[in-house]
């Protein structure tokens, strides 16, 4: 069965530093995988996905994530974040199986002044 | 704008009291999900239904209920045999036929309990 660890439940950093939250996944079949963004009290918003391909994949708001096989990773980079990035970050495998997400634990990231 | 409508934003339920959550899409997806959120757990799936009149229980099904008579709607129901039902509540959907396709959120429901 398909699992995914985010090894850090929070992640404080300053303003314009680079971030990095990691995600690990454990999987017997390819996978697709996805970041997902949560601001308070809203819903899951798909920040990037992960289908085949290049293994670097980008969002339109600066966020990254590369996808490495081998070591059955999945983080994700910003090179400098902002205040507004504050928010829960959400790592999901999918699962061709059952048709099911897969979701981690939860990143909270906070950015500080 | 097509997307995911929850309704309420907040719930408030009594003791021994059935509640409905509402959810409303118009993607024109055939999947809807369930998802119960509480801190440092992430999201776990209570049901799912890929298609009208047909829907399977997700990890933590017991003590809620779900019907898709409809396409665009799928209505939760927390009964009182959940014991612990203060949580973030969240509605997805997304198309089937691949799972390469990402699953869209509503904004939630927030269930307290009184």
């Amino acid at each position: 069965a398909q699992s995914v660890t985010q090894l850090d439940s929070q992640v404080p950093v300053f303003e314009e530093a680079p971030v990095e939250l990691r995600c690990n996944y454990s999987s017997s079949v390819s996978v697709y995988l996805f970041w997902y963004v949560q601001y308070p009290n809203q819903g899951l918003q798909l920040l990037l996905k992960y289908l085949s391909g290049s293994t670097l994949v980008e969002s339109i708001n600066g966020f990254e994530a590369e996808f490495n096989k081998s070591q059955t990773s999945f983080h994700l980079r910003k090179p400098s974040v902002h205040i507004s990035d504050t928010a829960e970050y959400f790592c999901a495998v999918s699962d061709p199986n059952t048709d099911k997400l897969i979701f981690g634990t939860g990143t909270r990231l906070q950015v500080f002044p | 704008d097509g997307g995911i409508t929850q309704s309420p934003k907040y719930l408030f339920r009594k003791e021994g009291q059935n509640v409905t959550l509402s959810c409303e899409q118009n993607l024109n997806h055939d999947a809807m999900y369930w998802y119960r959120q509480d801190p440092g757990q992430g999201l776990r799936l209570i049901y799912y239904s890929q298609i009208v009149n047909d829907f399977q229980k997700g990890d933590i099904a017991e003590g809620y209920s779900v019907s898709r008579e409809k396409k665009e709607s799928f209505p939760l129901t927390v009964t009182s045999a959940q014991k612990n039902p203060t949580a973030f509540y969240l509605c997805a959907s997304r198309t089937t036929g691949s799972s390469n396709q990402p699953q869209h959120f509503g904004d939630g429901t927030r269930l307290s309990i009184l």
